[in-house]
């Protein structure tokens, strides 16, 4: 298995730029979601998935969309890059809530 | 929503010692306490994790606690080794907040030779 992949690994944008981070898991989990770590800071939930067709906002989900089409792939869309969301982003998935939620190797996101 | 505090937010220990973080959650309903280890530039990993019916967990080096009535639970690293330097996690879940992870701010171990 190859757990939870993300692309890409770098990623560099300029400010009004969009794009879409990629998030696969095969693991056949229900729950997936996707955090941004800030350096020194913990992980704040963006957005969260918990079945196909099924997405929901987290702490911080202004200027990011989801949709989760499929129960391997969890996309995540900056729909107009700002500095502010420079930063770490992980994407996670567990089998449900209150069991092991495993990362993805993460994507470094500098917005120029 | 749920709430989690966590400290200290760094602590030095010298190889050998023991090493005790310790969180604090507001949702009475949250019962599933994990912690995670992020070493530099890797991503989270699971190290141990304890749910509201159980009030002690071990497994070898570490261990965790868990005060529903305090609604605090902590990590016990004892022998620590230079390898335990990272930073440590708490999280608490199953409250409010759509069943999903809340993070503490995170404790930067270090563990000196």
């Amino acid at each position: 298995n190859a757990g939870v992949t993300q692309t890409p690994k770098f990623q560099v944008l300029k400010t009004g730029q969009s794009m879409t981070l990629q998030c696969a898991q095969d693991m056949n989990h229900e729950y997936m979601s996707w955090y941004r770590q800030d350096p020194g800071m913990g992980l704040r939930l963006i957005h969260y998935s918990v079945g196909a067709g099924i997405t929901d906002q987290g702490e911080v989900p202004n200027g990011y969309n989801v949709s989760r089409s499929t129960t391997e792939d969890f996309p995540l869309r900056l729909l107009s890059a700002a500095p502010s969301q420079t930063s770490v982003y992980f994407c996670a998935s567990s089998y449900r809530d209150g069991y092991e939620q495993y990362f993805g190797p993460g994507t470094r996101l500098t917005v120029t | 929503g749920e709430n989690v505090e966590q400290h200290p937010s760094t602590l030095s220990v010298q190889e050998g010692d023991s090493a005790v973080i310790k969180c604090t959650y507001s949702d009475s309903a949250s019962n599933y306490f994990p912690w995670y280890k992020q070493e530099l530039g890797k991503r989270p990993q699971l190290i141990i994790d304890i749910r509201s019916n159980v009030g002690e967990k071990k497994d070898q080096r570490i261990a965790v606690t868990l005060n529903k009535t305090a609604k605090h639970f902590s990590l016990h690293i004892t022998e620590t080794q230079p390898e335990d330097s990272a930073v440590y996690f708490c999280a608490a879940s199953g409250g409010n907040a759509g069943n999903m992870l809340t993070f503490g701010g995170g404790t930067r171990l270090m563990v000196k030779p």
